[in-house]
């Protein structure tokens, strides 16, 4: 099956420093890509969807110059979070479809990343 | 707007109990697709079914099933025959549109499930 891998697993870094998280599509190309964020015991929500090789569209209340979005080829995007801080600790998690109107296949998770802002 | 709804917060059972997993949704489009998802503690999310809004046929799959119904806008999952295994968060999940859940999902706040030996 389709499988989606995303790095790193989990991150604990410093209060101000930038984290890249990145999602590629092994198996399969992905002409989109989007990306989930989910507090602690709370519901995944989803932050922005990316296009490849077009601008991420973000939803509303997501600062799109702290969560920067590349999605550069059909295989590959990457979330950084920049200037992180405590506040932005939470379980970052991927996924990637690709449009097949003869499968329809619905969309791939990755396994996510757990970021830990001190 | 889509919408999701799990009123079940957390449910607690017991090992062998059946346990039924409430999911309620709301949308203004015609064509839209449901889905499960188990995410266990550790964090992964796992697809346990899509289903699509022209299909109402109920689902079996080994001690799952899912009760499919328009009419009250409900898509509920059934755990027969609970196990240890299957504590987990359950979230339900709706996307619009023509294309298979390939586009975004708005996902319900979950249901933790939690089976006692």
């Amino acid at each position: 099956g389709a499988v989606v891998s995303q790095h790193p697993s989990r991150v604990i870094c410093k209060s101000g420093t930038s984290v890249k998280i990145e999602c590629r599509s092994l198996d399969f190309q992905a002409t989109t890509m989007f990306w989930y964020r989910q507090f602690p015991k709370q519901s995944l929500m989803l932050m922005a969807t990316s296009n490849e090789g077009s601008k991420a569209t973000y939803e509303q209340g997501v600062e799109k110059d702290k969560f920067l979005i590349n999605h550069a080829s059909l295989t590959l995007s990457t979330l950084t979070v920049t200037s992180a801080h405590p506040e932005d600790s939470s379980f970052y998690i991927c996924s990637a479809s690709v449009f097949d109107p003869g499968r329809n296949q619905p969309q791939h998770f990755g396994d996510g990343t757990r970021l830990s802002i001190l | 707007a889509q919408k999701v709804t799990q009123a079940q917060t957390e449910i607690s059972v017991v090992e062998k109990e059946d346990v039924t997993l409430d999911c309620v949704y709301e949308t203004r489009d015609t064509t839209y697709y449901l889905f499960w998802y188990k995410q266990p503690p550790s964090g992964e999310l796992v697809f346990l079914i899509r289903r699509n809004s022209f299909d109402e046929q109920n689902e079996i799959s080994g001690r799952y099933s899912w009760n499919f119904q328009k009419s009250t806008s409900s898509f509920n999952f059934t755990i027969t025959a609970s196990q240890v295994v299957d504590s987990a968060v359950y979230f339900c999940a709706l996307s619009e549109g023509v294309r298979g859940g390939s586009e975004k999902l708005v996902f319900g706040k979950g249901t933790k499930l939690t089976v006692n030996p």
